[in-house]
């Protein structure tokens, strides 16, 4: 199956610093999502973005379809963005399922 | 609007045990699927349905049993639960059956076999 990897597994930041999550897979995608999963253990669709550059507010993403990664920015950092970041994809031409990566988890500090 | 729906929210079962993760949705989605979530180990997924009387199995369809018989529930079956089962069970939903579209989370459900 498709093989996704987050970088970097951990990640500390204090607010208001910038940082950038990557996602890398293994073959080619029509479908590629970012979650955010709180400390209360919801996961919020940040982005659904299989190819592109989409920005909402301070989160931006951009996936490389034909380089196979994507790339999450986090601007201006705040202690609500605390929690796991996960990347999720579709290999094309398969059944209707989405893989995951294993997280980026991220902590702001005051 | 209520979204994806799951019920209950934490369970506690004996081994051998067997129990129903209810999952409902308003949105007429098409494909839903359920996934567990084991710490260190993402999200996996265990069965998916791309429409009312389609099922399939995902990564890790082992002690489980899932059915489809309207647009809106796609309940999760353990017929004997196991320690091994423990975990926390996410379902989830998106509008196309084709490609997934964007995929919707319900809040989870966390399931403890002792």
């Amino acid at each position: 199956g498709i093989q996704v990897e987050q970088s970097p597994p951990d990640l500390i930041l204090q607010e208001g610093a910038n940082s950038t999550l990557r996602c890398n897979f293994s073959d080619s995608v029509n479908n590629l999502q970012w979650f955010h999963q709180n400390p209360w253990g919801q996961l919020i669709n940040l982005f659904y973005i299989p190819s592109g550059t989409k920005q909402n507010g301070r989160l931006s993403a951009t996936t490389v379809a034909t380089e196979r990664y994507s790339l999450l920015y986090i601007s201006s950092s705040q202690t609500t963005d605390s929690g796991v970041y996960f990347c999720a994809v579709r290999k094309s031409g398969t059944a209707s399922k989405l893989t995951f990566g294993t997280g980026t988890r991220l902590q702001v500090t005051l | 609007n209520a979204g994806v729906t799951q019920t209950p929210k934490f369970q506690v079962l004996k081994t051998g045990q067997s129990m129903t993760l209810q999952c409902a949705q308003d949105m007429n989605h098409e494909y839903m699927s359920w996934y567990r979530q084991d710490p260190g180990m993402g999200l996996r997924l265990i069965h998916y349905s791309v429409g009312a009387g389609i099922t399939d199995q995902g990564e890790v369809p082992n002690g489980y049993n899932v059915s489809r018989s309207t647009t809106e529930d796609f309940p999760l079956r353990l017929l004997s639960a196991a320690p091994s089962q423990t975990s926390v069970y996410f379902c989830a939903s998106s509008y196309s059956r084709v490609s997934t579209g964007e995929l919707f989370f319900g809040e989870g459900s966390r399931l403890t076999v002792l």
